[in-house]
């Protein structure tokens, strides 16, 4: 069964620490593996994409790093700033030609305190 | 957040309404997409339009239907919900197919659904 995994549910950090998120994804096979950040009330802003032949993409303070072997991603975020608080959900996408489907975790609720 | 734009962003309905979610995506993209988002639930995806036409229909109840007059026009027409269908409906743009490397989804801001 296709799923994707996200721990933890939430996280609670001070301003200015670092901070990582995980994601374990079961879909197979695999194109591509996104990263989102949603802010309470509005929709998804992508952050990174990355297919399988990636291991690491930045974006600013947000790092991505992939492991298709063992089916595993991590968002890291730099010296957090209040901003950050979000919630972010991993998504992945199968690699079945003509597919719309994603598969999405239910999404780590970071909340950055000062 | 100016690409997809949604309207209403907050809707409460009685059981027995009729109402509308309408959404514009202005990113010349050919595929839109209907997405509902419930508490520590992912997201589920409902329906999807590709070049106006529905390619896709998860399972989703009768009372909500679709319509995609034009590749920039979605609209999601509500009928007889019921409690439990009260959550995030997001729309999504998008060029084409999800499983394409670096194809983007594009999220409008969502309405917010509460049936009474």
């Amino acid at each position: 069964k296709n799923q994707v995994e996200q721990s933890p549910q939430s996280l609670i950090i001070l301003e200015g620490k670092n901070c990582t998120l995980q994601c374990n994804y079961t879909v197979s096979p695999f194109s591509n593996l996104r990263w989102y950040k949603q802010d309470t009330g509005r929709g998804p802003v992508s952050l990174t994409i990355m297919t399988f032949s990636e291991n690491t993409k930045s974006n600013g303070r947000y790092t991505a790093t992939l492991d298709a072997d063992t089916k595993q991603s991590s968002l890291h975020i730099t010296a957090s700033q209040l901003s950050d608080s979000a919630s972010y959900i991993c998504v992945v996408s199968p690699y079945q030609t003509g597919a719309n489907n994603l598969f999405f975790g239910t999404g780590t609720r970071l909340t950055v305190i000062p | 957040e100016t690409g997809v734009t949604q309207t209403p962003r907050h809707l409460v309905m009685g059981m027995t309404n009729k109402k509308s979610l309408k959404c514009e995506q202005h990113l010349g993209h050919n595929a839109m997409y209907w997405y509902k988002q419930s508490a520590k639930k992912p997201l589920e995806l409902m329906f999807v339009y590709n070049f106006k036409e529905q390619t896709e229909n998860n399972s989703v109840p009768s009372r909500f239907s679709p319509e995609c007059p034009n590749s920039s026009h979605l609209f999601l027409h509500l009928h007889t919900l019921q409690p439990e269908d009260s959550a995030l409906y997001l729309c999504a743009s998008g060029p084409g197919l999800a499983g394409e490397p670096y194809n983007e989804q594009f999220f409008g801001p969502g309405t917010r659904l509460t049936v009474l």
